[in-house]
């Protein structure tokens, strides 16, 4: 298993602004994740970031909107850019090493004012 | 067909109950499926993997039923513990690792 540690907890941003969400894995992976999950709703995946090259993102999902670091095997960073309410949500980091079994970190808790 | 499908319930049942979910998946070509348990305000956490017929871990059973296309979730003498939502994992059509989630199905254990 990977333990997975995020970076806010929780922030409240104002609209127009952007926020970077960190996600450190305490090992090498292969795959990493980011999801958006809204209150009562199930995971939305954002995009898949690759390490070394540009992140493959999901219909409805765009770079310049959700800029996706990965710089090696055990770091991501998802920036929610020009932020406005409608990205106000939890957004989740996971981590898999090769296989559908995933480990998440505990969340960002956004909220966009 | 959608890629996975979940009674999002509530399933409502008493201490000591044995309560089923099933999930209904569309991707004919899947071998391996997933079920996490997501706590309210917390993440979602690996439950049990299901690779051929089924798998078995105390009180929880997950089977699969490949001619049907459903795997079920199987949970026998409910403590109040196994309140939280759990959510159904298929691989997506196409070879990628990437998972397809169920929106989840809820299920409250009262006294």
């Amino acid at each position: 298993s990977a333990v997975i540690s995020q970076k806010p907890s929780r922030d409240i941003c104002q609209r127009g602004t952007s926020l970077t969400i960190q996600c450190q894995v305490d090992s090498q992976v292969t795959m990493m994740f980011w999801y958006r999950q809204q209150p009562g709703q199930s995971l939305t995946l954002i995009a898949t970031a690759n390490q070394g090259s540009e992140a493959t993102y999901e219909s409805g999902f765009v770079i310049d909107k959700f800029p996706i670091s990965r710089p090696n095997l055990t770091f991501s960073t998802l920036t929610v850019s020009n932020m406005s309410p409608e990205d106000s949500s939890i957004y989740l980091c996971s981590a898999g090493a090769g296989s559908y079994e995933q480990y998440f970190g505990p969340g960002t808790r956004l909220t966009v004012t | 067909r959608k890629e996975v499908e979940q009674d999002p319930g509530p399933f409502n049942v008493p201490e000591g109950a044995t309560v089923a979910f099933n999930c209904t998946y569309s991707n004919s070509a899947s071998q391996s499926f997933f079920w996490y348990r997501q706590d309210c305000r917390k993440e979602p956490k690996l439950l049990m993997s299901v690779y051929s017929s089924g798998n078995e871990d105390g009180r929880f059973t997950a089977q699969l039923n490949r001619a049907s296309q459903y795997i079920s979730l199987l949970i026998r003498d409910s403590k109040l513990s196994d309140s939280a939502t759990y959510l159904c994992v298929v691989p997506r059509s196409g070879g990628s690792y990437i998972p397809t989630f169920g929106r989840g199905t809820s299920l409250i254990v009262h006294p």
